[in-house]
């Protein structure tokens, strides 16, 4: 499966933007760019997911690099809610990737947010 | 809407033993899929269903296993049960699996081996 690498941590002050990067140099053409985050004593929750547009929803905003080697989750004014660690993750949506199917976690990034 | 519904929350195993474990999906979420998370290996996919057919596999040994019924409730079982295999397991489910619009997880069992 394609690896992603993500900062094992990370800080932001509340109201402030947050940009959470992760690099995929490996990704395949069929792989799309999920991000879920998990908060303390939860199951992962899923926050965006993308192919090679820019996405955007309600949670956050999501910013893939032209080559697609990297992408980076925007969380636009952290809020304590927000304090979690974050995954990225590349998953296949289309049979013959080897990701295809199943979620692949990494380590994530813990992202603290300061009052 | 009711969301993800894993139940027991919590069970204490002794070694040896075997436990079912159970996922209730969102209700017309087709595809249920089971996580295993510890401190030590993370989140790992053990399995998925759809339709009562297991779809994909991960790297576990057989004694784990699962099935899922025609209203797309899903049951794990783990027989032998060993001191490593103490963790939470985590079921997810989605519409149609595959990670085609996300997937919504539980809030998982927490099994303990003794």
């Amino acid at each position: 499966d394609a690896k992603t690498t993500q900062p094992n941590s990370m800080e932001s002050n509340e109201e402030e933007p947050v940009h959470l990067p992760c690099n995929h140099s490996t990704i395949s053409g069929t792989d799309y760019i999920h991000w879920y985050r998990q908060l303390p004593s939860q199951g992962p929750e899923y926050v965006i997911h993308g192919l090679t547009s820019n996405v955007n929803n309600r949670m956050a905003s999501l910013a893939i690099a032209e080559d697609r080697k990297s992408s980076t989750l925007i969380l636009h004014r952290a809020t304590l809610r927000d304090a979690a660690v974050y995954y990225c993750i590349l998953s296949a949506l289309t049979a013959g990737g080897t990701s295809y199917g199943k979620l692949t976690f990494g380590q994530g990034t813990i992202l603290t947010v300061h009052p | 809407k009711a969301g993800v519904t894993q139940t027991p929350r919590y069970l204490i195993k002794t070694r040896g033993q075997q436990v079912t474990l159970s996922c209730s999906p969102i209700s017309g979420h087709r595809s249920v899929s089971w996580y295993q998370q510890t401190p030590g290996q993370g989140l790992q996919f053990l399995f998925e269903y759809f339709s009562e057919t297991q779809r994909n596999k991960g790297n576990f040994p057989g004694r784990f296993s699962g099935r899922q019924f025609s209203n797309s409730r899903s049951e794990m079982n783990v027989s032998t049960l060993e001191l490593g295999d103490s963790a939470l397991y985590l079921c997810a489910s989605s519409l149609v699996g595959q990670g085609v619009g996300g997937y919504t997880f539980g809030s998982g069992t927490r099994l303990t081996v003794v």
